[in-house]
């Protein structure tokens, strides 16, 4: 069975960082590119970020680039994102995902809260 | 990278269809034939619904089906059921390994 789980979320200041992990397991992780969406309390599906089977390539949303990262390590089967110089607005349930077929997400985790505020 | 056009709510009876439409550009979905819609339930995770277009995945009933006209990709719910009650959102690749999602619509069962 394919699980996604997230974890690292919380309360943090503006300005400030915090790195999200997700454990995968049920799947030959090292054979799937991986997608982080969030989810703004009360708003829409925003994609983030996406990385490739090896982590030789990485793409992000315009809001995020130069201050999040996304990465892998295939020998844990886990997924990252590091997130520097929060603001208010990346307040959010973040997702982690499987690409699929067609740049679709098949599986998705239950997603971890970051709550950025002072 | 804007996000796509939805309505913002749709509505039917059980055993009526509704159509969501999601409404691009030549960039996203107008350009590519990799527009996927998910359904999401109060606070759960998004589920896979439709993918490249108009394909299912194993297990979604084939009461839901998708198609695509120039920018314009829509999701069809026939045969409404009270459990489809829940948000859409559809997504389209955009070039350049990025994706955009929609704005999303709340899909209600009278």
């Amino acid at each position: 069975e394919v699980q996604l789980v997230e974890s690292g979320g919380g309360l943090v200041q503006p300005g400030g960082s915090l790195r999200l992990s997700c454990a995968a397991s049920g799947f030959t992780f090292s054979s799937y590119w991986m997608t982080w969406v969030r989810q703004a309390p009360g708003k829409g599906l925003e994609w983030v970020a996406n990385i490739k089977e090896d982590g030789s390539e990485k793409y992000y949303v315009d809001s995020v680039k130069g201050r999040f990262s996304i990465s892998r390590d295939n020998a844990k089967n886990s997924l990252y994102l590091q997130m520097n110089s929060l603001r208010a607005e990346d307040t959010a349930v973040y997702y982690c995902a499987r690409d699929s077929n067609g740049w679709s997400t098949d599986y998705w985790g239950q997603g971890t809260l970051v709550t950025v505020s002072s | 990278q804007s996000a796509l056009t939805q309505p913002r709510s749709v509505s039917g009876s059980p055993g009526q269809s509704v159509t969501i439409s999601c409404t691009g550009t030549s960039s996203d979905v107008g350009g590519y034939k990799y527009v996927s819609w998910y359904q999401q339930h109060p606070g759960k995770a998004p589920k896979l619904m439709i993918y490249d277009v108009s394909k299912r995945p194993s297990g979604v009933p084939d009461r839901f089906s998708g198609s695509k006209s120039g920018n314009t990709a829509s999701l069809t719910i026939s045969g409404l059921q009270a459990e489809d009650e829940a948000d859409y959102y559809c997504c389209s690749y955009a070039g350049s390994y990025i994706l955009v999602f929609g704005g999303g619509t709340k899909l209600t069962v009278l």
